[in-house]
């Protein structure tokens, strides 16, 4: 099956500081990829959804210039967390949806975010 | 109103037993609709596609009700694995290809 990966899979940064998050389809393009937070025991939320070459869509609520994405190639994304604060804690999952048009999403493993 | 609604349970089964989950969605031009499976602290993997003419993959069959906006999942003879968090998911053409999931139903399976 289509494998997604996701670095690093686990951080613990200072507040303040920004993280970037990488999103890599490793044998498929992908199209469009997606980004979620999931807090403990709650479903996953939609953060923003990204194409490539086009600015991402983001979610009401969600705040462009301090989830900054950027969806360089048809295998690359990222999600960077910029000055980060203790409430950005969370697990950060992408997503990427073949070039094929099906709507199987692949799920990376996700980044789990400490901001001490 | 959620877009998309699951039982959340748990539900406590013993092995063996049969389970079935039911999840609705509010927005009747939804497209396709699947099937995923999360364990704690993993990401959601594929479990599998529901169609309106149902499908089965082992023991798992999932059925799909566009009159009713509902969709289901039943397992059969369930194993100590399928203990998991089950995610409904729902995409709709309209809403740019975007997929809307459940808040999910988590199922233990006990021996």
């Amino acid at each position: 099956g289509a494998v997604v990966s996701q670095h690093p899979s686990r951080v613990i940064c200072k507040s303040g500081t920004s993280v970037k998050i990488e999103c890599r389809s490793l044998d498929f393009q992908a199209t469009t990829m997606f980004w979620y937070r999931q807090f403990p025991k709650k479903s996953l939320m939609l953060m923003a959804t990204s194409n490539e070459g086009s600015k991402a869509t983001y979610e009401q609520g969600v705040e462009k210039d301090k989830f900054l994405i950027n969806h360089a190639s048809l295998t690359l994304s990222t999600l960077t967390v910029t000055s980060a604060h203790p409430e950005d804690s969370s697990f950060y999952i992408c997503s990427a949806r073949a070039a094929s048009g099906s709507y199987e999403q692949y799920f990376g493993p996700g980044t789990r975010l400490t901001v001490t | 109103r959620k877009e998309v609604e699951q039982d959340p349970g748990p539900f406590n089964v013993p092995e063996g037993a049969t389970v079935a989950f039911n999840c609705t969605y509010s927005n009747s031009a939804s497209q396709s609709f699947f099937w995923y499976r999360q364990d704690c602290r993993k990401e959601p993997k594929l479990l599998m596609s529901v169609y309106s003419s149902g499908n089965e993959d082992g023991r798992f069959t999932a059925q799909l009700n566009r009159a009713s906006q509902y969709i289901s999942l039943l397992i059969r003879d369930s194993k100590l694995s399928d203990s998991a968090t089950y995610l409904c998911v729902v995409n709709g053409r309209t809403n740019a290809g975007k997929s809307t999931f459940g808040d999910g139903t988590t199922l233990t399976v006990k021996p």
